[in-house]
């Protein structure tokens, strides 16, 4: 099966658009759709992209998914920084068999 | 509104069993995929499992194939997780989580999680 290899960590200053990214290590990036969950400290995940870059209803579009079929990765860029955006963050796809991986999470910290 | 609600976790010797239920309610149960999805305490997600709103077609893990087995009772809108021969390393919180439309990949409402602890 794939793997999905994302940075441990990434920060930012409020105001500020910084980029996480999701790398698959086989297979195509654009055959299987990504998804992009948000998890904050003592709190279930949430959906914040789905299908490589449709926003869940209450999603701010400060959040944007995208698939970059040259590096064979996905991004989530958020752009506007909150305070609130602290959290972190994992890509998840599949496989033919419908098998999932997510990717290994990205901390956020906002300066 | 959407609701799922786990339960079953615990403290459990390995090579035990345990066996996890989920409670939908506020969607049509019946008509959704679910998944089982756990995650060590400050460590990742790991999905676990997956089953059609009719049963027929069940995925898993390498990691728990052959030791777990998934489950539904759409009359009941519960999903179950049945846990044999644990290990200490599915110790871990599990999250049922319901897809977000028929043919989804991908979860949009998840439980809050129940704690399962493998150990002697």
């Amino acid at each position: 099966n794939f793997m999905l290899t994302q940075p441990h960590s990434v920060s930012g200053s409020p105001g500020e658009t910084v980029a996480i990214s999701c790398t698959r290590s086989s297979g195509n990036i654009d055959t299987r759709y990504v998804q992009w969950y948000q998890q904050r400290p003592g709190s279930a995940p949430t959906n914040v992209i789905y299908e490589d870059n449709q926003r869940p209803s209450g999603v701010p579009d400060r959040f944007a998914g995208s698939i970059d079929s040259s590096s064979n990765s996905a991004s989530l860029i958020i752009s506007g920084l909150k305070t609130e955006d602290e959290a972190d963050y994992y890509c998840q796809s599949y496989d033919d068999n419908n098998l999932w991986v997510f990717g290994g999470g990205t901390k956020l910290t906002v300066l | 509104e959407v609701q799922l609600v786990e339960s079953g976790g615990g403290l459990v010797q390995p090579g035990r069993s345990l066996r996890l239920s989920c409670a939908g309610a506020g969607f049509t149960f019946g008509d959704y995929t679910m998944h089982w999805v756990r995650q060590v305490p400050g460590k990742g997600l790991e999905w676990v499992s997956s089953i059609s709103w009719n049963s027929f077609t069940i995925a898993y893990a390498d990691s728990v194939r052959g030791r777990f087995t998934i489950s539904r009772d759409n009359a009941k809108n519960s999903l179950y997780l049945e846990m044999n021969s644990l290990r200490t390393e599915d110790t871990a919180f599990y999250y049922c989580g319901k897809v977000g439309t028929y043919f989804a990949n991908y979860l949009d409402s998840w439980g809050q999680g129940t704690l399962v602890t493998v150990s002697s």
